[in-house]
Formats: structure tokens, C-alpha cells, sequence
């Protein structure tokens, strides 16, 4: 079955460090996608990639990094300077150049400050 | 700034009766809205779009309907099932952006 895997499931940060959240896909997308998603609040876009080797920053970008190295994987690193990590992280694909697709998302990762 | 925005966190219906979900959006350039429904712990699932060329657009049980003048639009669930019991988000681009923006969600309780 074709979809999109995030890992880990629930992730937790000590003060001062860095991590890296997995997602990967093998529904042969062109364009992936980063989102936070705080109480109350939409999705918020992080970074986006419409090809390999190429990303842009969304809305939030600060305190974040990502990598675009294969088409199937789009890991997301939330750095020590990112003050308020604690959300709930979505990743997104969908096909590139075709008008008008839906978004497909992976489960999220929980990331929570120890 | 959010372009696109549910007003009502939470809605509460009996089972058999409709759900009406609202939304509205303030970038005149969005042309295309969609609709995902969200269980907890998992991530959001595409249910139904429409594009700015329509005003209805159909598919089972869920119909959204976009009011263009009004910047509105809206998803009517008939009849609701406890199974529809979710948190509903609408979102909107611009055909040619895939920068999607997504409302703060609506969680729907359909009582049995």
C-alpha cells in the first residue's frame, strides 16, 4: 500500500539539542511538505520541496532545517533554536505539476520538551 | 494572518440528523478548497474539494457548497453517523501554489 510513514511516532527534545524527524513516501510524489500543528490553530507550513534537491520555507521556517536528498524521504530537523518545539508535526506530498491535487499526510509526530 | 478561518471549534449533532460545517477565507486568488477529516493520532484524509468554477460538488453522504461572493464555503454531512465523529479541517490554495492554508478545525460529536 502506497503512503507516507512518519517516524517516530512521539519524540522528545532535551533543552539545547537537535532532532531530526523522519518522513518518507512511496507514492512516487514530486512535492513534499512540513506542517506544525499547535491547539486551536490550522496547519502551519514549515518548508515545502517541489523536487528533489530544491525546498522553500513556508510561514514558520525559523529554528527549522530540512534536506531533500531523494525523492521519497523529506526529514525535518528542529534545532536548539527553535524555542517552542512542543507541537504536533505533519508531513504532506503530493504530485507536482498537476493542478488542483489533494494533500496526502502521514500520522504526525508528537514532539514534546523533557 | 489567516486567510482562512472556522469560527466554530466544535459542533454537536444527532445521529441521522445533518452536520453543516462552516468556512471562510479572505485571498480572493483561492480557487480551489478542500475539505480532510482528522481521527486523533492520525493524520489528516482527503474527503471532498471543489474547485472556484463550481458552487456544489457532491460525493455520497458529504456535499460542500462555495459561496465565491460571500468567500464562504461549507460542508453538509446528511446523515451524520457516529463514525463521522472527527475534527474537520478546510483548506484553500491557488491552483498553481501548492502553499495549501488550512483552518484551526471544527471537531464534530455525532451522538448516537
Amino acid at each position: 500500500d502506497g503512503g507516507i510513514t512518519q517516524s517516530p511516532k512521539y519524540l522528545f527534545r532535551k533543552e539545547g539539542q537537535n532532532v531530526t524527524l523522519s518522513c518518507e513516501q512511496n507514492l512516487n510524489h514530486d512535492a513534499m511538505y512540513w506542517y506544525r500543528q499547535d491547539p486551536g490553530q490550522g496547519l502551519r507550513l514549515i518548508y515545502y520541496s517541489q523536487i528533489v534537491n530544491d525546498f522553500q520555507k513556508g510561514d514558520i521556517a525559523e529554528g527549522y532545517s530540512v534536506s531533500r536528498e531523494k525523492k521519497e524521504s523529506f526529514p525535518l530537523t528542529v534545532t536548539s533554536a527553535q524555542k517552542n518545539p512542543t507541537a504536533f508535526y505533519l508531513c504532506a506530498s503530493t504530485s507536482g505539476g498537476v493542478r488542483n491535487q489533494p494533500q496526502h499526510f502521514g500520522d504526525g509526530t508528537r514532539l514534546s520538551i523533557l | 494572518d489567516q486567510q482562512v478561518k472556522q469560527n466554530s471549534p466544535s459542533l454537536s449533532v444527532q445521529e441521522g440528523r445533518i452536520s453543516i460545517l462552516n468556512c471562510d477565507y479572505t485571498n480572493s486568488m483561492f480557487d480551489y478548497f478542500l475539505w480532510y477529516k482528522k481521527y486523533p493520532a492520525e493524520g489528516p484524509t482527503f474527503l471532498i474539494s471543489i474547485s472556484s468554477i463550481k458552487d456544489k460538488n457532491e460525493d455520497g453522504r458529504f456535499t460542500v457548497f462555495l459561496n465565491k461572493s460571500a468567500k464562504h464555503l461549507s460542508l453538509h454531512i446528511v446523515p451524520s453517523q457516529p463514525g463521522d465523529s472527527a475534527v474537520y479541517f478546510c483548506a484553500a490554495s491557488v491552483w498553481n501554489n501548492n502553499d495549501m492554508r488550512f483552518g484551526a478545525g471544527t471537531r464534530l460529536t455525532v451522538k448516537p
